[in-house]
């Protein structure tokens, strides 16, 4: 059974960084992208981050203008998102999730809460 | 980036009644679209993927249809336990972008 665990999160002030972690197991890590989503209280689901099965390919959403670096461990089976400058619109719960070429995100962990606040 | 857009944002109708969602692409994305139920406190579960494939246990009440840019989930009798946020997502690129969903309560 494919399992996403996600730590790292906690409070931050703005203008910090945080470094959340996601743990996978239950398929072959290597084989596989992995995504980060995040959902703001009350808000909807918002695709942040990808990094293909073998680290050579990242890619980010718009609206992070360089804020946030994703990575991989292989050798872990882990994913880092490695976020700087945080903003109070940052403020969100993140999610990682098993990219399945040409299937929706059907496992998801519980999220690790970020928050950004003075 | 692709771009999901949902509507309505909202809707307010009474047991039993047939519910209608819409989402539109900002290009075309094929039959890559999926919709998704999130309940209170609850992460995102799949309900149809491929636009219009029921996902396993989905009751049959719930629908999807569309291709290229328009789609569409229907509830075709609207029950209790279908409150919830509903959102559709396209799964054509990596970058795959969520619609802003569409809240369904009970009259």
């Amino acid at each position: 059974q494919v399992q996403m665990v996600e730590s790292g999160g906690g409070v931050v002030q703005p203008g910090g960084s945080l470094r959340l972690s996601c743990e996978a197991s239950g398929f072959n890590f290597r084989d596989f992208g992995i995504h980060w989503v995040r959902q703001a209280p009350g808000k909807g689901p918002e695709w942040v981050a990808f990094v293909q099965f073998d680290g050579n390919l990242k890619m980010y959403a718009d609206f992070l203008r360089g804020r946030f670096v994703i990575s991989r461990d292989n050798s872990k089976n882990t994913v880092h998102l490695q976020m700087s400058n945080l903003r109070l619109e940052d403020t969100a719960v993140y999610f990682c999730l098993q990219d399945v070429p040409g299937a929706p995100f059907d496992y998801w962990g519980q999220g690790t809460l970020v928050t950004v606040s003075s | 980036d692709i771009q999901m857009t949902q509507s309505p944002s909202s809707l307010s109708a009474s047991v039993g009644d047939r519910v209608t969602i819409t989402c539109r692409a900002s290009q075309a994305i094929s039959n890559h679209l999926a919709w998704y139920q999130q309940k209170p406190g609850k992460v995102p579960s799949v309900l149809i993927y491929a636009a219009s494939t029921l996902q396993s246990a989905v009751p049959s009440r719930f629908s999807g249809s569309g291709s290229g840019t328009d789609f569409t989930l229907t509830i075709s009798s609207l029950q209790p336990e279908d409150v919830a946020t509903y959102y559709c997502q396209t799964y054509d690129t990596a970058r795959r972008t969520f619609g802003g969903g569409t809240k369904v309560e009970i009259k």
